[in-house]
């Protein structure tokens, strides 16, 4: 079946840094890849996706490559801020007869310091 | 303004009680997806609907029920059956039946049993 596997967190940056997630995916077919970010108490938000390989993913600054050759989609921003801190998940979706299902991975809590 | 509701976003449930967990949408999409989050894991489907009168069991659907009567709303309620009910739920909606779909997500309902 499909997985996704992430980088364990907890990840604790100082304001400015850059930052890496790393995701690897396993799936059967060739799948569409999310990034979702959850800030406290909230649902998941879409911080960006990619359909196909090589497309490049990317919203306020974050950006993620779907590398079918090495199955993974890492996320990476170049300078992060205090208002970056959330949970971060990698998901993967994969069509069948029309019904998109995602698949998360188990999220990595990110915390940046002033 | 278009978006996913969910309510209560906090709810408390004796022990042998069922309950139900609302999500309503006007977006206008045909899909909707409940999910069970759980301390450091990722999101696991319970249950989803494609479209009006019509649902499939997820990963993990034993000790829930759903329906689907109007498309704009996707009521979820946790029987007495479910063993460790205590977790985060969230409600999604997508447009549906498209490969890559981007799936919406709701604020989220903590259920806690007492």
């Amino acid at each position: 079946g499909n997985s996704v596997t992430q980088m364990e967190g907890p990840v604790t940056l100082s304001e400015e840094a850059f930052l890496t997630i790393n995701c690897t995916y396993t799936a059967t077919g060739y799948p569409s890849l999310f990034w979702y970010v959850q800030y406290p108490g909230e649902g998941l938000q879409l911080l960006l996706k990619a359909t196909k390989a090589d497309d490049k993913g990317s919203n306020k600054g974050f950006e993620a490559t779907y590398r079918k050759e090495t199955t993974s989609f890492h996320l990476e921003k170049g300078s992060v801020q205090v208002s970056d801190s959330a949970v971060y998940f990698c998901a993967l979706s994969e069509s069948n007869f029309g019904n998109e299902k995602l698949t998360f991975g188990t999220g990595t809590r990110l915390t940046i310091i002033p | 303004d278009g978006g996913i509701t969910q309510s209560p976003k906090y709810l408390f449930r004796k022990e042998g009680q069922n309950v139900t967990l609302s999500c309503e949408q006007n977006l206008n999409h045909d899909a909707m997806y409940w999910y069970r989050q759980d301390p450091g894991q990722g999101l696991r489907l319970i249950y989803y609907s494609q479209i009006v009168n019509d649902f499939q069991k997820g990963d993990i659907a034993e000790g829930y029920s759903v329906s689907r009567e109007k498309k704009e709303s996707f009521p979820l309620t946790v029987t007495s059956a479910q063993k460790n009910p205590t977790a985060f739920y969230l409600c999604a909606s997508s447009i549906g039946q498209r490969e890559g779909d981007t799936q919406y997500f709701g604020p989220g309902t903590r259920l806690t049993v007492l």
